[in-house]
């Protein structure tokens, strides 16, 4: 099993450019998550989607857009990327409901935008 | 949602027992706590995972007094390998979204 992946690793954007971060899980999960870590700092929750066909606002989601694709993945959708947005992004999977909520994250993409 | 608040940070010694503590006031029934572990350039790990008393796996203990206002991450002869960031989240099992991470905790273990 692969788990989370995530792609791209890095990715340099100008200010304005679009861009999609994708993920996808095989872990049959039915929960995944969108973080963003600013150096230094924690992780803070962009979007979620707690099924598929179902996404959700988190802490800090403006500027960005979600599609929960199928149970499988779930992308990132930067529509005019701003410095503010340069960080790592996280994105994660888990089984909520069961006993352990446990989250499973990927690699992260680090994102610059000049 | 349920706030946390932990040290900034915190310094230990190889072979030590480190306890990290986590605070959280306004925890409602239905939360469990959760602490992970982050190495840098990595994405956070689970550690272990309580609803109350205490908890322990094959890496580490979880306390949690009675009133769960509170709880207590034990990790017993830390190495230089356990330098890390540690967080600790509050949220119930059902609704996606509903913990937050906090900023976390930077561990350093010194030889």
């Amino acid at each position: 099993n692969a788990g989370v992946t995530q792609t791209p690793k890095f990715q340099v954007l100008k200010t304005g450019q679009s861009m999609t971060l994708q993920c996808a899980q095989d872990m049959n999960h039915n929960s995944m998550y969108w973080y963003r870590q600013d150096p230094g700092m924690g992780l803070r929750l962009i979007y979620y989607s707690a099924s598929e066909g179902t996404t959700d606002k988190g802490e800090v989601p403006n500027g960005y857009n979600v599609s929960r694709l199928n149970k499988r993945e779930f992308s990132l959708r930067l529509e005019s990327a701003a410095p503010s947005q340069t960080s790592v992004y996280f994105c994660a999977s888990s089984d909520t409901g069961t006993l352990y909520n446990e989250q499973f994250f990927g690699p992260g993409t680090r994102l610059t935008v000049l | 949602l349920a706030k946390t608040t932990q040290p900034i940070s915190m310094d230990s010694y190889e072979g030590q027992e480190v306890n990290i503590t986590c605070s959280h006031n306004n925890i409602a029934t239905n939360d469990y706590i959760t602490w992970y572990q982050q190495f840098p350039s990595q994405g956070p790990r689970f550690i272990i995972q309580g609803y109350k008393t205490k908890v322990t796996n094959e890496v580490a203990s979880l306390f949690i007094p009675a009133d769960r206002k509170s709880s207590t991450l034990s990790l017993p002869r830390v190495s230089l390998s356990d330098t890390a960031v540690y967080y600790c989240l509050v949220g119930d099992l059902i609704n996606a979204g509903k913990s937050t991470f906090g900023d976390g905790t930077t561990l350093t273990v010194k030889p």
